[in-house]
């Protein structure tokens, strides 16, 4: 099955400072998203972005099919981005959401 | 509109019973699937449904068991509960199932298991 990796797995940033988290595949994919997952366990859908950049407000997300990666961007951090951050994609053989490991971020004040 | 809305939040429950959680999908969304969450293990899958049938399985042990209703409500079940059971069970609703682009998952809210 498809491997998910991410990087970094931790990430402690000063609030203000910007960062980029870094999601690789091992085969092609038909569907990508990005999740924060709050300290309650909730996972929110940030981006769903199986190509291509998306941005929303602080964050932006581009995602390279071709060359297997996917990039989120979180400028000027606050201390709510704080939580885990992960990268899921879907194979082309109707294979469900596989979770990368997650990147933990802390972003203090 | 409501999200995806999963019963009960906290539940504990001891070794050897069996347990039934409840996920209610986003209205129109005839997808849903099921993942647990563990500190060692991370996500894994569990089951889709769509349109009541199983789509695919993850790799659980038969005591994992699921169903999906005609108003596209889910339950998964779980006997003969072990310790290692514990864990966040996650549901997600999708318009469209896994082998189709376009959709993506909206996630509920979670129920935490601790078996005793």
């Amino acid at each position: 099955g498809i491997q998910v990796e991410q990087s970094p797995p931790d990430l402690i940033l000063q609030e203000g400072a910007n960062s980029t988290l870094r999601c690789n595949f091992s085969d092609s994919v038909n569907n990508l998203q990005w999740f924060h997952q709050n300290p309650w366990g909730q996972l929110i859908n940030l981006f769903y972005i199986p190509s291509g950049t998306k941005q929303n407000g602080r964050l932006s997300a581009t995602t390279v099919a071709t060359e297997r990666y996917s990039l989120l961007y979180i400028s000027s951090s606050q201390t709510t981005d704080s939580g885990v951050y992960f990268c899921a994609v879907g194979g082309n053989y109707g294979q469900n959401f596989v979770f990368g490991p997650g990147t933990r971020l802390s972003v203090l004040p | 509109k409501a999200g995806v809305t999963q019963t009960p939040r906290y539940l504990i429950k001891t070794r050897g019973q069996q347990v039934t959680l409840s996920c209610s999908p986003i209205s129109g969304h005839r997808s849903v699937s099921w993942y647990q969450q563990t500190p060692g293990q991370g996500l894994q899958f569990l089951f889709e449904y769509f349109s009541e049938t199983q789509r695919n399985k993850g790799n659980f042990p038969g005591r994992f068991s699921g169903r999906q209703f005609s108003n596209s409500r889910s339950e998964m079940n779980v006997s003969t509960l072990e310790l290692g059971d514990s864990a966040l069970y996650l549901c997600a609703s999708s318009l469209g199932h896994s082998a189709q682009q376009g959709y993506g998952y909206t996630f509920g809210s979670g129920t935490r298991l601790t078996v005793v």
